[in-house]
C-alpha cells in the first residue's frame, strides 16, 4: 500500500500570499490531520476531517483552513502569510478517525515565509 | 488546557545502556497516550499507544512505556538500547476537551546513541 502522500514538498512564499497544500491519504483511510511542526513549539494540531467535514480543530487562528474531498483527499489553505507560519506542515490519516487510533504520518511540507 | 512535558530534549547514551523518556500530561479525564518515533530522515511512526486496560504497553523494537495514571505519566523505556534507535521521540496525548478531540504532542526528545 502507497504511503501518506504531500505535495509540493518544499514551498517558498512571501508574506501576504496565501498557499495551499494538499495530502492523498492511504487508500481506505477516511480520516486526515494536519499538523504545524516547528523547533520551538513542537507538533501542534491543527484539524482533522473525517468523510468531508472537520470533526476536531485545534487553536489555530481562521486563516488556517483546510477540507476534505470525497476520495479522502485533503487539502490545507494558509491565507495572509506571516514570518511565523514558516514551518513543517504535516499531514496524517487513520483508518477509523475516532480517537486518534493509530496515525500514519507523510513526509511533510517545509513552508518557508519571506 | 491539555499539555504534555518531555523533560529530556537532547539524551545522549552508550550503546545497551538503558533508556527512560519522561512524559507527563496534564488533564483530567480520560485519555489515549502514544508515543511516536522519528528517525532520521523518516516520517513520523507510531512506536506504541495506550487505550485502556494493562498500564504496560509493549511497543515495536522492545520499546515499553508504562501509564501511572496517578502520577500522569507514560514514560518510554528499552532495557538496552542500540545505535538504530538514534531518533527523536515524540510523547501524544488524546483527550476530549470542549467537544472536541484533541491531539497535543510534547515537544520531543532526541536521542543519540553513542556506539
Amino acid at each position: 500500500k502507497a504511503g501518506v502522500t504531500q505535495t509540493p514538498r518544499y514551498l517558498i512564499k512571501t508574506r501576504g500570499q496565501q498557499v495551499t497544500l494538499s495530502c492523498s491519504p492511504i487508500s481506505g483511510h477516511r480520516s486526515v490531520s494536519w499538523y504545524q511542526q516547528t523547533p520551538g513549539q513542537g507538533l501542534q494540531f491543527l484539524f482533522e476531517y473525517f468523510s468531508e467535514t472537520q470533526r476536531n480543530k485545534g487553536n489555530f487562528p481562521g486563516r488556517f483552513s483546510g477540507r476534505q474531498f470525497s476520495n479522502s483527499r485533503s487539502e490545507m489553505n494558509v491565507s495572509t502569510l506571516e514570518l511565523g507560519d514558516s514551518a513543517l506542515y504535516l499531514c496524517a490519516s487513520s483508518l477509523e478517525g475516532q480517537n486518534f487510533y493509530e496515525q500514519y504520518f507523510g513526509p511533510g511540507t517545509r513552508l518557508t515565509v519571506t | 488546557a491539555q499539555s504534555v512535558s518531555q523533560h529530556n530534549h537532547h539524551v545522549i547514551l552508550s550503546e545497551a545502556a538503558s533508556l527512560e523518556l519522561g512524559c507527563n500530561y496534564s488533564y483530567g479525564g480520560t485519555v489515549n497516550l502514544f508515543w511516536y518515533v522519528q528517525y532520521p530522515g523518516q516520517h513520523l511512526q507510531l512506536l506504541l499507544k495506550y487505550f485502556s486496560g494493562d498500564p504496560l504497553v509493549k511497543g515495536i523494537k522492545g520499546f515499553e512505556a508504562e501509564f501511572i495514571k496517578s502520577k500522569f505519566s507514560f514514560n518510554l523505556r528499552k532495557p538496552s538500547v542500540q545505535w538504530s534507535d538514534t531518533a527523536e521521540y515524540f510523547c501524544a496525548v488524546n483527550a476530549n476537551s470542549g467537544g472536541y478531540q484533541k491531539v497535543t504532542f510534547g515537544i520531543g526528545t532526541k536521542l543519540q546513541v553513542i556506539p
